[in-house]
């Protein structure tokens, strides 16, 4: 079975630093990865995904099929990034549907 | 710019009261998703649909039940709402395909609260 693992519920950060969220996978297929934000008051939406290999507003994330990891970087951290962010794991069912297994999410706190 | 609309951003209700939660997407997308997030637990997959009439059982279904009568709209039924269905529940669209990977496009969700 799917599993996605965020260990931290609450990462509080000063502006400026670096940020690592963490996010860890189990799947016996090929991973596809993603995280999803939730800025406060916001609806959920797609952040990055591994396969494009791009960084959006300064974040990155390298997928590591070795330690089943796909972390969550930015070098410098900004008090607008505070959000939720949650890491997604893509699959598809049965029916041939698309479906996203959702980690519980990790609640980032930017202090200025 | 895909639009997915809920028909209402929060809702109170009694216990044992029939509840509808109604979502509707304006992008012609096939996929389309019921989850509820509650602090802590994240998001989970409660049904979803990939076309119309068409239904799979997501991780957490009991005590719901989806409708999908026309491409866009995709409705969430709880039978006898109980207290421990108070949570913030949000639908999310898609493309249909096995090429690829389909990015979700949510609603701004519907905090349903039984009392």
């Amino acid at each position: 079975a799917q599993r996605v693992t965020q260990p931290e519920k609450l990462l509080s950060v000063f502006k400026g630093a670096p940020v690592e969220l963490k996010c860890n996978y189990s799947y016996s297929g090929s991973p596809e990865l993603f995280w999803y934000v939730q800025y406060s008051r916001q609806r959920l939406q797609l952040l990055l995904r591994h396969i494009s290999r791009e960084s959006i507003k300064g974040f990155t994330a390298d997928l590591n099929k070795g330690e089943t990891s796909f972390h969550l970087k930015k070098p410098f951290a900004q008090e607008e990034d505070s959000a939720m962010y949650y890491c997604a794991l893509g699959r598809y069912s049965g029916a041939g549907s698309y479906q996203l297994t959702f980690g519980k999410g990790t609640k980032l706190s930017v202090i200025p | 710019d895909v639009k997915v609309t809920q028909s209402s951003r929060y809702l109170v209700k009694r216990t044992g009261e029939k509840v509808f939660l109604e979502c509707v997407q304006d992008m012609d997308h096939e996929n389309m998703f019921w989850y509820r997030q509650d602090p802590g637990l994240g998001l989970r997959l409660i049904y979803f649909s990939y076309d119309v009439k068409m239904k799979e059982k997501g991780d957490i279904p009991e005590g719901y039940s989806v409708s999908r009568e026309k491409k866009e709209r995709f409705s969430l039924i709880l039978e006898s709402a109980s207290t421990n269905q108070t949570s913030m529940y949000l639908c999310a669209s898609s493309l249909y395909g096995r090429e690829g990977d389909y990015e979700q496009y949510f609603g701004p969700g519907t905090r349903l609260t039984v009392t």
